[in-house]
């Protein structure tokens, strides 16, 4: 079974970057399918982007040219940044990884890292 | 974009009975590739169901997953004491990939 840890600051002041790494220990790591999404106090689930087997990058439009997203496969982790962070940007931020191989499909998540915004 | 609309906002039920959660989208979702998470307060989510109706590994055969094109529906037979949560369906056939709003099951 895959377990997946993240970490990163917490507390940001606007127009900084945020910054957030997820590693994956144990299980098998081929089919992997990885990706960061995020949940806005009282809203729901957001998706910010991900990044496939092959190490294809794909995010979502709406935060335009802020984020940048990584792999460092030798290490089994992945990052996050999102540049020019506003108060908007508050949010608990997860990642995600999923696989699937002959038992089925299945996914871990990190533990969520609440990232304030604030002066 | 594809917009997910999830109905009813929230569902009150006891212990022991049916939910029903209805998951409609903006446009025809490809492959049918539409996810349902449960999402426990003060957890991270959790993959339930992806391609419309195959239950994700180690999820419990009271949860079961329908439909195609744009009507979807995640349906948990008889309700556990730990399966009051917020649900949210997903599609990840097109990008940018979208959730629904989410459907709460609280207890009646």
């Amino acid at each position: 079974q895959v377990q997946v840890q993240q970490w990163g600051a917490g507390l940001l002041n606007p127009s900084e970057t945020l910054s957030l790494t997820c590693a994956a220990y144990g299980g098998s790591f081929s089919g992997l399918y990885r990706s960061w999404i995020r949940q806005s106090p009282g809203k729901g689930l957001e998706w910010i982007g991900e990044i496939n087997e092959s190490g294809s990058i794909n995010h979502n439009p709406s935060f335009k040219s802020r984020v940048t997203m990584s792999l460092d496969t030798s290490k089994q982790q992945f990052s996050l940044k999102l540049r020019s962070v506003t108060a908007a940007d508050t949010a608990v931020y997860y990642c995600r990884q999923a696989w699937c191989n002959a038992a089925g499909c299945s996914d871990s998540w990190g533990q969520g890292t609440l990232v304030t915004v604030s002066s | 974009d594809i917009v997910l609309t999830q109905s009813p906002g929230t569902l009150s039920l006891s212990p022991g009975e049916r939910a029903t959660l209805s998951c409609r989208a903006s446009q025809t979702i490809s492959s049918n590739h539409l996810a349902w998470y449960q999402h426990r307060p003060g957890q991270a989510p959790r993959l339930l169901i992806h391609a419309a109706s195959i239950r994700a590994t180690g999820i419990p055969d009271r949860f079961s997953g329908s439909g195609s094109g744009t009507d979807f529906s995640l349906t948990i037979s008889r309700l556990e004491p730990e399966d009051f949560a917020v649900y949210y369906c997903q599609q990840y056939g097109s990008s940018p990939r979208t959730f629904g709003q989410g459907t709460k099951v609280e207890i009646k």
